[in-house]
C-alpha cells in the first residue's frame, strides 16, 4: 500500500499568511494527487486534483505542485473561511490512501 | 445536478449487519465509478471500498471479507453490505463519485453507523 505521510498535523496561522501543507508518498504516484479541504459536519471539498489542476469555483490563492513525491498545498493569502482541515489523498492505486490531516487554526 | 444521498446508518451491536444505500441523481450514474469512504468521529479519512463501471470491485483490509459493495444501475443506488461489525466501524460513510480518477468531486452528506453493545 502506498503511505501518504502529511505535515503538519495543526497549522496556526492568521489572516494574511501564506500557509504550505505538504505530503510525501511513500514511492512514485506520478501526478495522481488530489487535495480536499473539510469544514466540522461537512463533507470533504475537492481543491485540486491531478497535483496542480485547480477545481473549478475553488479561488485561486489555493495551488498545489509536485517535487517527485513530495506534494505541496499552498494558499497565498490566508482567509478567515479557510479554517479548516486540509487531506491529501493518492489515486494511482488501489487502495486509495489519505495523509492524516492538517488542521488549520486562525 | 449531481446529488448523492445515502442512508441505512444506524446503531448496531457488535457481530451486527447493516446495508447502507446511496441513492445517485444528476449524471449518468453507469458511467462512473463509485466509491465508499469513511470518517471516524474526530479523526481522518479512510477509504472503504471502490465499484468500476464494469463492476469489478476493491476493499480496504480492514473491511476485505466483511464488507460487499454493490451498484443497481437501473435504480442509479449504491450499496454497501456491511457484516461481522466491529467497534472500529464506528464512523460517518460517505458514498463518493468518481471524477476522471478516483478523486471525488462529489460526495454525500454522510450517513452516520454506531457499533456498540
Amino acid at each position: 500500500d502506498i503511505q501518504m505521510t502529511q505535515s503538519p498535523s495543526t497549522l496556526p496561522a492568521s489572516e494574511g499568511d501564506r500557509v504550505t501543507i505538504t505530503c510525501r508518498a511513500s514511492q512514485s504516484i506520478d501526478n495522481w494527487l488530489a487535495w480536499y479541504q473539510q469544514k466540522p459536519g461537512e463533507a470533504p471539498k475537492l481543491l485540486i486534483y491531478k497535483a496542480s489542476s485547480l477545481e473549478s469555483g475553488v479561488p485561486s490563492r489555493f495551488s498545489g505542485i509536485r517535487s517527485g513525491t513530495e506534494f505541496t498545498l499552498t494558499i497565498s493569502s490566508l482567509q478567515p473561511e479557510d479554517l479548516a482541515t486540509y487531506y491529501c489523498q493518492q489515486y494511482e492505486s488501489f487502495p486509495i490512501t489519505y495523509g492524516q490531516g492538517t488542521r488549520l487554526e486562525i | 445536478e449531481v446529488q448523492l444521498v445515502e442512508s441505512g446508518g444506524g446503531l448496531v451491536q457488535p457481530g451486527g449487519s447493516l446495508r447502507l444505500s446511496c441513492a445517485a441523481s444528476g449524471f449518468t450514474f453507469s458511467s462512473y465509478g463509485m466509491n465508499w469512504v469513511r470518517q471516524p468521529p474526530g479523526k481522518g479519512l479512510e477509504w472503504v471500498s471502490h465499484i468500476s463501471i464494469s463492476g469489478n470491485t476493491y476493499y480496504a483490509d480492514s473491511v476485505k471479507g466483511r464488507f460487499t459493495i454493490s451498484r443497481d444501475n437501473s435504480k442509479t443506488t449504491l450499496h454497501l453490505q456491511m457484516n461481522s461489525l466491529r467497534d472500529e466501524d464506528t464512523a460517518v460513510y460517505y458514498c463518493a463519485k468518481d471524477g476522471s480518477g478516483s478523486f471525488y468531486k462529489w460526495w454525500g452528506q454522510g450517513t452516520l453507523v454506531t457499533v456498540s453493545s
